[in-house]
């Protein structure tokens, strides 16, 4: 059964830093992965998706880096920005190779402070 | 705007009453999903179609919960005889569902039920 875990769970930095959020998974035979981005009270927002093929993907100041062979990935945002301040979840598929629904972590809370 | 969208986005009611979502996912998206979401959790999966078959559902997902998704465009979930247990965000989410490697879900905004 995957499980998805992600470290730390609450995260706060100044402006302009550079930070790495964490995720790990149970099960390695997955299609992708995905890092979503959720502001309060608000749906998700898809960040990146990394194929299982893939071991990096970008998007603007987002970086997601992905190792199956250690059940790893990261989320790296560089210059971080006060409008960076959400909460940032990644999700795997359930593993053993079916697509279908995706397991979420409990998210790592960001704030970044002026 | 042509995200996901859910209706209503809020909703109150007692406990022991029924209330039903609406989603309506992105056009020509086959999947669709849907997700229930407690304070401090992840997304929490309930169940997802395909087209219009309902092909998996979640041990969440009791008797009292039915979601269909009649002519594979829109999809409505139904809950009876509401407890506050039930009170959280539900979310919806579609996707493409041909390639495995790149189906991207795309989540909608949310209806929030709180249950008194």
């Amino acid at each position: 059964k995957q499980e998805v875990t992600q470290i730390p769970a609450a995260l706060s930095v100044p402006e302009g830093e550079n930070l790495v959020l964490n995720c790990s998974f149970t099960d390695s035979a997955i299609y992708n992965l995905q890092w979503f981005r959720q502001d309060p009270g608000k749906g998700l927002t898809s960040l990146l998706l990394i194929q299982s093929s893939q071991r990096e993907q970008t998007s603007g100041r987002l970086n997601a880096s992905l190792d199956k062979s250690s059940g790893r990935s990261t989320l790296y945002i560089a210059a971080s920005q006060p409008g960076d301040s959400a909460t940032y979840l990644c999700a795997a598929p359930p593993g053993g190779g079916s697509q279908g629904n995706l397991i979420f972590g409990k998210g790592t809370k960001l704030s970044v402070k002026p | 705007d042509t995200g996901v969208s859910q209706d209503p986005r809020h909703k109150i009611t007692k406990r022991g009453q029924n209330v039903t979502f609406r989603c309506d996912p992105i056009s020509e998206h086959n999947r669709l999903y849907w997700y229930r979401q407690t304070l401090g959790q992840g997304p929490e999966f309930l169940t997802y179609f395909q087209n219009e078959a309902q092909l998996e559902k979640s041990r969440l997902l009791s008797d009292r919960f039915s979601a269909e998704r009649p002519k594979g465009s829109f999809s409505t979930l139904e809950i009876q005889r509401t407890e506050q247990g039930d009170s959280a965000m539900y979310l919806c989410a579609s996707s493409f569902g041909h390639d495995p490697s790149t189906d991207t879900q795309y989540f909608g905004p949310g209806t929030r039920l709180t249950v008194l």
